[in-house]
């Protein structure tokens, strides 16, 4: 069975500043993939960012990028020069051969 | 491309009724799925599809709850009878060619059942 664990259930960061959204997953698979999805107030689930776990090198997306522990089975995500659009839900997810399984998500406040 | 479209985005109903909530997919994005968001179980898968074929209803709750993908470009779930406790946003998301892709959701559907 896939597990993901998101134990930070509220962050808040200062507009500018560098924040980190953490993330542990559990699964038999060898082969799967792992994402952070955004979801804004206006409900629109988004992706921000998505790795390969065959892949060492961690993913990057401008402002965003991950720290991929494989051993470990950690997948946070590091958000840098945060601004305010970027408030809203954010959502560790694992996907297997057959389906995804998403955290419980963390709500992320920016502070002007 | 017009995104993954829901309808209807709200609906209220009483108690005892029977619930339709309608998806359509991105063209040419061969896997569904629907999800249910609530507070207390976060977000859950309910089931998906591959090419209109059920692959895994493990996650729909109780038989109350069905789904049908009549065709590639359509999708409905049906709640009946519906309940208070189904109150929550269902989404609907697709993905081409695999599940270890990007879905790409819908806008959600909020239900309240009174």
């Amino acid at each position: 069975a896939q597990t993901v664990t998101q134990s930070q259930p509220e962050m808040s960061v200062q507009e500018a500043e560098t924040v980190t959204l953490s993330c542990t997953y559990d699964t038999s698979e060898s082969d799967y993939y792992l994402f952070w999805y955004k979801q804004p107030p206006s409900r629109q689930m988004i992706l921000v960012i998505r790795q390969e776990a065959y892949k060492q090198q961690n993913a990057t997306e401008n402002r965003f990028s991950v720290n991929f522990q494989k051993a470990a089975k950690s997948f946070s995500l590091k958000i840098s020069d945060s601004q305010l659009g970027d408030a809203a839900m954010y959502f560790c997810a694992c996907s297997g051969t057959y389906k995804y399984i998403f955290g419980t998500g963390t709500r992320l406040k920016v502070l002007a | 491309d017009a995104g993954v479209i829901q309808s209807p985005r709200h609906e209220v109903t009483e108690m005892g009724q029977e619930v339709t909530l309608r998806c359509k997919p991105i063209s040419g994005h061969d896997y569904l799925f629907w999800y249910r968001q609530t507070m207390m179980r976060g977000l859950e898968l309910l089931i998906y599809f591959n090419n209109n074929v059920p692959i895994d209803d493990s996650g729909m709750p109780e038989d109350r709850f069905s789904a049908k993908m009549p065709n590639a470009s359509f999708s409905t779930l049906k709640i009946q009878p519906s309940e208070p406790r189904d109150s929550a946003v269902y989404f609907c998301a697709s993905s081409f060619r695999s599940s270890y892709n990007e879905q790409f959701f819908g806008p959600g559907t909020r239900l309240t059942v009174l």
